[in-house]
């Protein structure tokens, strides 16, 4: 165990929708990535927060956009799906930048 | 541009033997971190073993070991006593800008 939640695990919706992931970070880490793994590919950084603010930003679409809480979990907010946009999205936190721990991941698929 | 190689898309090893990933990298930073993340069917990310760049001694976790190799930009991981456990794809990643940037992976078989 990670020590990172995410939440739900799987989500099942159709183009056009909007959804949201929530990542929980290990107890003391202050920083949260989020990263978008599709199908038989290797991970794609989105976005990352450090202490509630946006610290770092990579390959994220402007349909998607994250916020960190001041209580430090953080949502990724997914809108005008895609089918494109299936995929595991995952949540890492840090106490600064290394290492970086996993979540188990929240497996998106539209339909 | 940071980048991470790895070249084998799939190697496969007997039970019991030893096997070694390859992976190399490009960055233009001296102080950094590399990561070896193994992902199992299950789909989760493991950390299996990180390297400071700073430090000459090659890290060791249990049956996995690194050869880090500096100058070349090189940073293989080595299993040992392989475990059909260990079947898995495995990622090498270097630390960039508040990013981990990822190799392609390298799907390992463990042959029984």
């Amino acid at each position: 165990d990670s020590g990172v939640t995410q939440t739900p695990k799987h989500l099942i919706t159709a183009t056009g929708q909007r959804v949201t992931l929530r990542c929980s970070p290990r107890s003391g880490d202050l920083s949260v990535y989020w990263y978008q793994q599709s199908l038989d590919q290797g991970l794609q950084f989105l976005i990352q927060y450090y202490n509630g603010e946006e610290r770092a930003k990579g390959n994220i679409l402007e349909r998607f956009s994250a916020q960190q809480f001041p209580d430090l979990h953080s949502e990724l907010n997914l809108s005008s799906l895609e089918l494109g946009d299936s995929a595991l999205y995952f949540c890492a936190s840090s106490v600064e930048l290394r290492p970086q721990h996993f979540g188990d991941g929240t497996r998106l698929s539209i339909l | 541009a940071q980048t991470v190689t790895q070249s084998q898309p799939e190697m496969s090893v007997q039970e019991a033997e030893t096997v070694t990933l390859s992976c190399t990298y490009d960055t233009s930073e001296s102080d950094y971190y590399l990561f070896w993340y193994k992902q199992p069917p299950s789909r989760q990310m493991i950390l299996v073993i990180r390297q400071e760049a700073y430090k000459q001694q090659n890290a060791t976790e249990n049956r996995f070991s690194v050869n880090f190799q500096k100058a070349a930009k090189s940073f293989s991981l080595k299993i040992s006593d392989s475990q059909l456990g260990d079947a898995a794809m495995y990622f090498c990643a270097h630390d960039s800008n508040y990013q981990l940037i990822w190799g392609a992976g390298t799907k390992l078989i463990i042959k029984p």
